[in-house]
C-alpha cells in the first residue's frame, strides 16, 4: 500500500460528460502528480501541484483541470468527455524525489 | 528532447532464468532514473532508484540496475526469475534541476515467466 488513494476505482461515463476524480496523498506530502496511462500513449504526464499551487503542466487537454485543496487532496476535472479520454488516470505524490502512485482510477468514455 | 526507450515491448523467460530489461535516456542533464513494476489492476510501485554514487543499484524483490552514463542506460536485472514477477515493467527519468519532479517514463516492458 502506497498511501495514496484514489477514488473512485472505476467510472463508466458517456461522451460529452464530466467527471471527477479524487486522490488524497501520502500524509505529508505537498506534491501531487496526475498522470494518463492509455494504450497509445502510454504514461504521460498531465500536472502537477505544490502546497496548492500549480508547479508544472505536461500534455493536459484544456477540457482538463485539477487543484488542489488546502487539506492537500487534489481533484482531476475531466469535462466534454471524448472517446479518446478513455485511460487509467494516476495520481502520485512525493515529499522528495520518489513519487508514490496511487491505484489508478480507470475511465471508460462509451 | 527528454525521452526514455525501452526497446523491448514483450520478454519472455522462463522460471528460474535470468532477466535484463533495457532502458535508455536521452536527458539534458545528469537525471534520476526509476524502475517501476505494474501488476495487472494495481498502481505503480518502486522498484529501485538512482541518484548519484554508486551506479550499481539495489532495490526490492532482488532486482538490481546499473547506471551506465557512457551508454545512457538503466538496465534492470534479476539473476533467478520468479512466476509472481510476471508484469510490466516502467524506466523513468527526472530532474535533479529542475523546480518540478515529474517523470518522464518509457513505454513499458511485459514479462512473461514460463514455468
Amino acid at each position: 500500500d502506497s498511501g495514496v488513494t484514489q477514488t473512485p476505482k472505476h467510472l463508466i461515463t458517456a461522451t460529452g460528460q464530466r467527471v471527477t476524480l479524487r486522490c488524497s496523498p501520502r500524509s505529508g506530502d505537498l506534491s501531487v502528480y496526475w498522470y494518463q496511462q492509455s494504450l497509445d500513449q502510454g504514461l504521460q504526464f498531465l500536472i502537477q501541484y505544490y502546497n496548492g499551487e500549480e508547479r508544472a503542466k505536461g500534455n493536459i487537454l484544456e477540457r482538463f483541470s485539477a487543484q488542489q485543496f488546502p487539506d492537500l487532496h487534489s481533484e482531476l476535472n475531466l469535462s466534454s468527455l471524448e472517446l479518446g479520454d478513455s485511460a487509467l488516470y494516476f495520481c502520485a505524490s512525493s515529499a522528495g524525489n520518489i513519487q508514490y502512485f496511487g491505484a489508478g482510477t480507470r475511465l471508460s468514455v462509451l | 528532447a527528454q525521452s526514455v526507450t525501452q526497446p523491448d515491448i514483450h520478454i519472455t523467460v522462463s522460471e528460474g532464468a535470468s532477466l535484463e530489461l533495457r532502458c535508455n535516456y536521452s536527458y539534458g542533464a545528469t537525471p534520476y532514473l526509476f524502475w517501476y513494476v505494474q501488476s495487472p489492476g494495481q498502481g505503480l510501485q518502486l522498484l529501485l532508484k538512482y541518484f548519484s554514487g554508486d551506479t550499481l543499484v539495489q532495490g526490492i524483490k532482488g532486482f538490481e540496475a546499473e547506471f551506465k552514463r557512457s551508454q545512457s542506460s538503466f538496465n534492470l536485472r534479476k539473476p533467478s526469475v520468479h512466476w509472481s514477477d510476471a508484469a510490466e515493467y516502467f524506466c523513468a527519468v527526472g530532474g535533479i534541476y529542475s523546480n518540478t519532479g515529474k517523470l518522464i517514463f518509457g513505454q513499458g516492458t511485459t514479462l512473461q515467466v514460463k514455468p
